[in-house]
């Protein structure tokens, strides 16, 4: 079955614009969490949706926002972005909560902020 | 922060088997061990997970010390595509009752060479 979709796979925008990244979980998957990964920070854990709800949240700014679809696909936004927002963008999906079950990453988006 | 500690970096001979060790000292009793590996620029891929008991599927195996504070990721016959960053991670329970997200140490840097 086809894996996590991230689209786009590389982006480049300016300092004070705002970015749109989205994610295709596996089908029947219902979970989609985001982490952002930087070589200084490594991967840190964003926020995850669940049933169109947003049910953990790390620890970044109300700069970055998400949502989930009915259909289980979600979107982060970036707002007013700055020089330390370029970094790999993950998304990962998973069936459910459960903690039997491994999470499933797509190849991320790769944002470069100039 | 990360509940794991590993070995910034491994080298292994192409052909021979790579143990990469994980301490998890404070490992909760219901919480589970989890490998992943990250091959440059690409998403964490899921390797193995275990509770207590060993495990072992078709890429990997996981021997879990009795007391649990430690655990070693096996890659029985390392070829050059296994060079990556490995991850063990210990699946955290947030405050939020069923939602789970994944806490990322620096992880060991595996290179394997010919």
């Amino acid at each position: 079955k086809a894996g996590v979709t991230q689209t786009p796979r590389y982006l480049i925008k300016t300092r004070g614009q705002q970015v749109t990244l989205s994610c295709s979980p596996i089908s029947g998957h219902r979970s989609v969490s985001w982490y952002q990964q930087t070589p200084g920070q490594g991967l840190q854990f964003l926020f995850e949706y669940f049933s169109e709800t947003q049910r953990n949240k790390g620890n970044f700014p109300g700069r970055f926002s998400g949502r989930q679809f009915s259909n289980s696909r979600s979107e982060m936004n970036v707002s007013t972005l700055e020089l330390g927002d370029s970094a790999l963008y993950l998304c990962a999906s998973s069936s459910a909560g459960t903690r039997t079950l491994g999470y499933t990453f797509g190849s991320g988006t790769r944002l470069t902020v100039v | 922060d990360a509940k794991t500690t590993q070995p910034p970096s491994m080298d292994c001979a192409e052909g021979r088997a790579a143990n990469l060790p994980c301490n998890h000292s404070t490992i909760s009793g219901n919480e589970y061990v989890y490998w992943y590996r990250q091959i440059h620029s690409q998403g964490p891929q899921y390797i193995i997970h275990g509770l207590k008991n060993n495990e072992t599927n078709e890429m990997a195996s996981l021997i879990i010390t009795e007391d649990r504070k430690s655990s070693t990721l096996i890659l029985p016959h390392a070829t050059l595509r296994d060079t990556a960053v490995y991850y063990c991670i210990v699946r955290v329970q947030t405050s939020q009752g069923g939602s789970e997200k994944l806490v990322f140490g620096k992880g060991t840097k595996l290179t394997v060479n010919p």
